[in-house]
């Protein structure tokens, strides 16, 4: 069955405290996997899109990688407004249309 | 402006009363998706559709339905609210298939079904 598992559920840090965030999967045949962050009240908002394994990508303070099991969203010297719920989602393996999302990690910067 | 409105953003209903959400998109997108979110679970697929008129059911159809008459707009309609259709719910809509393409979501409608 198409799986998709975060881990931590939930991530408390100091500001600049460096960390990292967890999305397992299991599906046939990836064809891409999806970061999203969504803040509290409002819509998913994409942020990156990643293919292969060994793939790498980076925006700010965040830095996606994949590997043929997991990806990892690395969070370096995060800042308060880093402060989200970071969603991963990979397509479910026999359709061509359909998301598998996880349950998200809500992370907390403290400044 | 550009993008992908919901309305209502919050509605508040009763048992048994239908409901009607609101989904419009200024990107002429091809695909559109209707997902609700709950803790503790992923977002989840109500309905798709591919283009004006083209629907299919997602992983959680029962007691929604939709239509597509005009590719801008996505309508998800509860025909008889029940308590277990609590949710957020959120509009997507994707250029092509979502399965392999960025899907940009609205702001969502939190609907609370008493």
């Amino acid at each position: 069955e198409d799986q998709v598992t975060q881990s931590p559920e939930a991530l408390r840090l100091q500001e600049g405290e460096s960390s990292s965030l967890n999305c397992s999967y299991t599906v046939s045949g990836l064809r891409g996997l999806f970061w999203y962050r969504q803040d509290p009240g409002k819509g998913p908002e994409f942020l990156f899109t990643l293919y292969s394994a060994g793939e790498e990508k980076e925006k700010e303070r965040l830095k996606a990688t994949l590997t043929k099991k997991e990806s990892f969203l690395h969070i370096t010297a995060p800042k308060p407004e880093d402060s989200a719920t970071y969603l991963c989602a990979v397509p479910k393996g026999d359709s061509n249309y359909q998301l598998i999302w996880g349950a998200g990690t809500k992370l907390i910067i403290k400044p | 402006d550009a993008g992908i409105t919901q309305s209502p953003r919050y509605k508040i209903t009763e048992t048994g009363r239908q409901v009607t959400l609101m989904c419009h998109q200024t990107w002429s997108h091809s695909y559109m998706f209707w997902y609700r979110q709950d803790l503790g679970h992923g977002l989840r697929l109500i309905y798709y559709s591919a283009a004006a008129d083209i629907t299919d059911k997602g992983e959680v159809p029962d007691g929604y339905v939709v239509s597509r008459s005009k590719t801008e707009n996505f309508p998800l309609t509860l025909e008889s609210a029940t308590r277990s259709q609590t949710s957020v719910y959120f509009c997507a809509s994707s250029r092509t298939s979502g399965g392999s393409d960025t899907q940009y979501f609205g702001p969502g409608t939190r609907l609370t079904v008493l």
